[in-house]
């Protein structure tokens, strides 16, 4: 069966660090990636999406992921993070013949301390 | 542009009593649309979705049941609650394989 595994269930960070949350899923064949973010209280949304073409993608508030295919990893990361980074964040797989279900990793749960 | 509503927001039921959480969507047409269950640490797990009206596919046999009696109109349902039902329920819709999200139902069960 499909899955996808997220390492870190908790992260803490302190204000200008550098993030990186692990994302591995298990297909062999053509896969959609995604990562969602869940601010507190609010509805989850999408941060970014790989379909195709350029493994490095640049998502919104300065956010990246980059996809290797060899190693069935979907990588976040943030060069500097801030306070209002702190969230759960989600990844998502969604192989290409699954009629348009997303496979999720458990979450991880980021908090950046001022 | 699109939206996604769910209500009620909140919802505390006795054990044994039924359930009806609605989710309705505006601004698409035939959307693919899912009712999922958020438990934490564990992520989010597919209860149902459909592709179209009357069409539902269950991921999860238990105690729920889902319908789409309208294009963008989604109802998870149970005849009899249980304790096990609590939990935070989203109501999602996609296109092109990107999927957008509902303010959800927290659902106690007492």
């Amino acid at each position: 069966a499909q899955s996808v595994s997220q390492h870190n269930h908790h992260v803490i960070l302190s204000e200008a660090a550098s993030l990186e949350l692990g994302c591995n899923y298990s297909y062999g064949g053509t896969v959609n990636l995604f990562w969602y973010v869940q601010y507190p209280g609010q509805h989850l949304q999408l941060l970014l999406k790989y379909f195709s073409g350029d493994p490095l993608v640049k998502g919104i508030k300065g956010f990246e992921a980059e996809f290797i295919k060899s190693k069935f990893s979907f990588n976040l990361r943030k060069p500097s993070v801030q306070w209002s980074d702190t969230a759960e964040y989600f990844c998502a797989v969604n192989a290409g013949d699954s009629n348009y279900q997303l496979i999720w990793g458990a979450g991880t749960k980021l908090i950046i301390k001022p | 542009s699109q939206t996604i509503h769910q209500w009620p927001a909140t919802l505390v039921q006795p054990v044994g009593s039924p359930l009806s959480l609605e989710c309705t969507v505006e601004g698409t047409s035939n959307p693919n649309l899912y009712w999922y269950r958020q438990a934490a640490g564990r992520g989010l797990q597919l209860l149902f979705y459909s592709v179209g009206i009357g069409q539902i596919s269950s991921e999860v046999p238990q105690n729920l049941s889902a319908s789409r009696p309208q294009d963008r109109q989604f109802i998870l349902s149970s005849k009899k609650l249980l304790l096990s039902d609590s939990g935070f329920y989203l109501c999602a819709w996609s296109v092109n394989n990107e999927q957008f999200f509902g303010p959800g139902t927290r659902l106690t069960v007492l």
